[in-house]
């Protein structure tokens, strides 16, 4: 069974902080890493697809990098804003045909002013 | 504007009494497919679509149905509901089925059913 594992599961940061998150799925079978931002009555949307290994993505203040060959992602934000809270999900693609994406659990951040 | 969208966006029916969350996208995806979110587990794949009357069962398929008659629309079908079914529904839809493209999602079907 294919597992992907976020942490921490929720954090609640003071504006002007940055923050990480961490997402771990399985190393072999790897295809592609998506990073969604999920925020309250919204529809979650995407941030990256990391497909490659040391892959480094940028949006603004939000950055990610990849590692496939052990099997983990960080979500970095930088200077923390309120407009920041929301769950971040992170969904691994197997190249196993007919496979899903596998989300995880999701970090729940809480930006406060 | 693109957009995937799903109604109702919230229902409260009975056990048993049939019904049907629609879905429409207008970005001539291929690929659609319906997810659930529950508390404390990620969101779990219930069918998916590759194209046009081509769907296939995801992780937690019983007690759904699905169809895919043209390629803008995947409604999710629960033939008799029942209370452990409900749950916060997602459509999604991406333009090819790798893993390479990103997901859109609607805005989510809150669904309780008593």
């Amino acid at each position: 069974i294919l597992n992907v594992e976020q942490s921490p599961q929720s954090l609640h940061v003071q504006e002007g902080d940055s923050t990480n998150f961490t997402c771990s799925f399985p190393s072999s079978n790897f295809y592609a890493l998506h990073w969604y931002r999920w925020e309250t009555a919204k529809s979650p949307e995407a941030l990256f697809v990391m497909t490659l290994n040391g892959d480094e993505k940028k949006k603004g203040r939000i950055s990610a990098t990849l590692n496939t060959k052990e099997g983990y992602s960080y979500l970095y934000i930088k200077g923390s804003q309120p407009e920041d809270s929301a769950t971040y999900l992170c969904a691994f693609s197997s190249n196993q045909a007919g496979t899903a994406l596998i989300f995880g659990k999701g970090t729940t951040l809480s930006v406060s002013s | 504007e693109a957009q995937v969208t799903q109604n109702p966006r919230y229902l409260i029916t009975v056990t048993g009494k049939k019904l049907t969350v629609t879905c429409s996208q207008n970005m001539n995806h291929e690929y659609m497919s319906w997810y659930r979110q529950d508390p404390g587990l990620g969101l779990r794949q219930i069918y998916y679509s590759m194209n046009v009357e081509v769907t296939d069962k995801g992780d937690v398929p019983e007690g759904y149905k699905v169809s895919r008659k043209e390629k803008r629309n995947f409604p999710l079908i629960l033939e008799s509901p029942s209370p452990n079914q409900t749950s916060l529904y997602f459509c999604a839809s991406s333009s090819t089925g790798r893993g390479y493209t990103e997901a859109f999602f609607g805005q989510g079907t809150r669904l309780t059913v008593v």
